[in-house]
């Protein structure tokens, strides 16, 4: 069976300090995909990043960096110099065999000025 | 050019009324997926669609029909609505989206606020 934990259910930081949002997956696939997912105030859901199970390459993108690490099965994602529009709930996702794509219970990131 | 519409956005209903949720896309995708979210939850797959007529339960199916019969529609049926299925519900369909295209990555509706009183 797949399962995402964000162990993390709600984080509070303030403006400019950085922040990590765990997750760690569980899966028998040998080919997968990771994935995080931004769910503004709004409501709408904002994808940010995909990484396959063969791609341990940490990425970063402005702010953004995103740390893979299969021998942990930990997919967590970093933001630095946090901003208060980066307040939102935050989920990682799992996609294997089966064509469904597995969701963690979020992380809520409450940015202070 | 949303690429998907779910109707109705929002919608009070009483318990053990019948209750359908419609997702409407227009990328012509093979693949279409209703979730609810929840507080603690995150988001949960009830029931996918790999075709026309070719669905497949997900984790928390029990209380949900579904049907398409078209392409771009993927109907979601609460049969006897219960306060337990008060929630948000979202449609996805994968992207990028070509008809078999399928990693994973989705891309949601706006989601259909269902409340059960």
């Amino acid at each position: 069976a797949q399962k995402v934990t964000q162990a993390q259910t709600e984080i509070s930081v303030v403006e400019k300090e950085d922040v990590t949002l765990d997750c760690v997956y569980e899966t028998r696939d040998t080919t997968y995909y990771l994935f995080w997912y931004k769910q503004p105030p709004s409501g709408e859901l904002v994808f940010l990043i995909r990484r396959n199970s063969f791609d341990e390459q940490n990425e970063i993108s402005g702010r953004y960096s995103w740390n893979f690490q299969k021998s942990t099965s930990s997919f967590n994602f970093t933001i630095t110099a946090s901003q208060v529009v980066d307040s939102a709930v935050y989920f990682c996702a799992l996609y294997g065999g089966g064509f469904k794509t597995i969701f963690g219970a979020g992380t809520r990131l409450f940015v202070k000025a | 050019d949303a690429g998907i519409t779910q109707s109705p956005r929002h919608k009070v209903t009483e318990t053990g009324t019948p209750v359908t949720l419609r997702c409407h896309q227009t990328e012509n995708h093979r693949y279409m997926y209703w979730y609810r979210q929840d507080p603690g939850h995150g988001l949960r797959l009830i029931h996918y669609s790999y075709g026309v007529k070719d669905t497949d339960k997900g984790e928390v199916s029990d209380g949900y029909s579904v049907s398409r019969s078209k392409t771009e529609d993927f109907l979601l049926t609460l049969e006897s609505a219960t306060s337990s299925q008060t929630s948000v519900y979202f449609c996805a369909i994968p992207f990028p989206t070509s008809f078999y295209a399928n990693t994973g990555e989705l891309f949601f509706g706006e989601g259909s606020r269902l409340t059960v009183l």
